[in-house]
């Protein structure tokens, strides 16, 4: 069992729309992070949320995190086909969780010409 | 500045076998993480070091070892290779490890054939 529960697992859409994903758990994090993946590669870190109701933008990437630390959202406005890719939440449950991060299983975007 | 660097990129070997992964961290990080990505488990978290000692460890077979050199870089040992071992091994270096942005290597492709 996935301590972090991504949704949806997948999404396919067309360059111009709109698109969210979200991270929901019941445990309490210190602190969550993004991650884009690529096909072979490693992620790529995108985001780091530390505090309950952050909400942090990056160009047209829209990153919150929830009042309680538990759940977390990525919103992408006008797509572009460079966002495609699996993206990735991931958080420390405690502070000296020492390198250990926990993954959800993650979200496939597919963004189309 | 370079990033996380993990060598080789590529490995096939054979059951019974054993292989040694590097990963040379972000000059400066003394935290490094070991994680196995597998299309059925994801990401699964390894091991950590911090200043040449293991600070923390996942739930893998004692096959699975590692150590860290005195300039922070990173090896990973597995012996006794199964074909359950094929994954992409993912290197991580972060500052301190504790709950603080983790930078990701393109990883080691593992064949085990």
């Amino acid at each position: 069992t996935q301590l972090l529960e991504q949704s949806p697992q997948f999404l396919s859409i067309q360059e111009g729309e709109n698109l969210t994903v979200y991270c929901n758990s019941s445990s309490v994090f210190s602190s969550l992070q993004w991650y884009r993946q690529e096909p072979g590669e490693g992620p790529v870190l995108l985001v780091t949320v530390v505090t309950g109701g952050e909400v942090k933008k990056l160009k047209r990437l829209t990153f919150q995190f929830g009042d309680a630390r538990k759940d977390s959202s990525l919103h992408i406005t006008a797509a572009q086909p460079g966002d495609t890719g699996l993206y990735l939440c991931a958080g420390s449950v405690r502070t000296d969780s020492w390198g250990k991060l926990q993954f959800g299983a993650g979200t496939q975007v597919v963004v189309t010409p | 500045k370079a990033g996380v660097t993990q060598t080789p990129r590529y490995l096939i070997k054979t059951r019974g076998q054993q292989v040694t992964l590097s990963c040379s961290p972000i000059s400066g990080h003394r935290s490094v993480s070991w994680y196995q990505q597998t299309p059925g488990q994801g990401l699964q978290f390894l091991f950590e070091y911090f200043s040449e000692t293991q600070r923390n460890k996942g739930n893998f077979p004692g096959r699975f070892s590692g150590r860290q050199f005195s300039n922070s870089r990173s090896e990973m040992n597995v012996s006794t290779l199964e074909l359950g071992d094929s994954a992409l091994y993912l290197c991580a270096s972060s500052l301190t490890g504790a709950s603080t942005e983790a930078f990701f290597g393109q990883g080691t492709r593992l064949t085990v054939v």
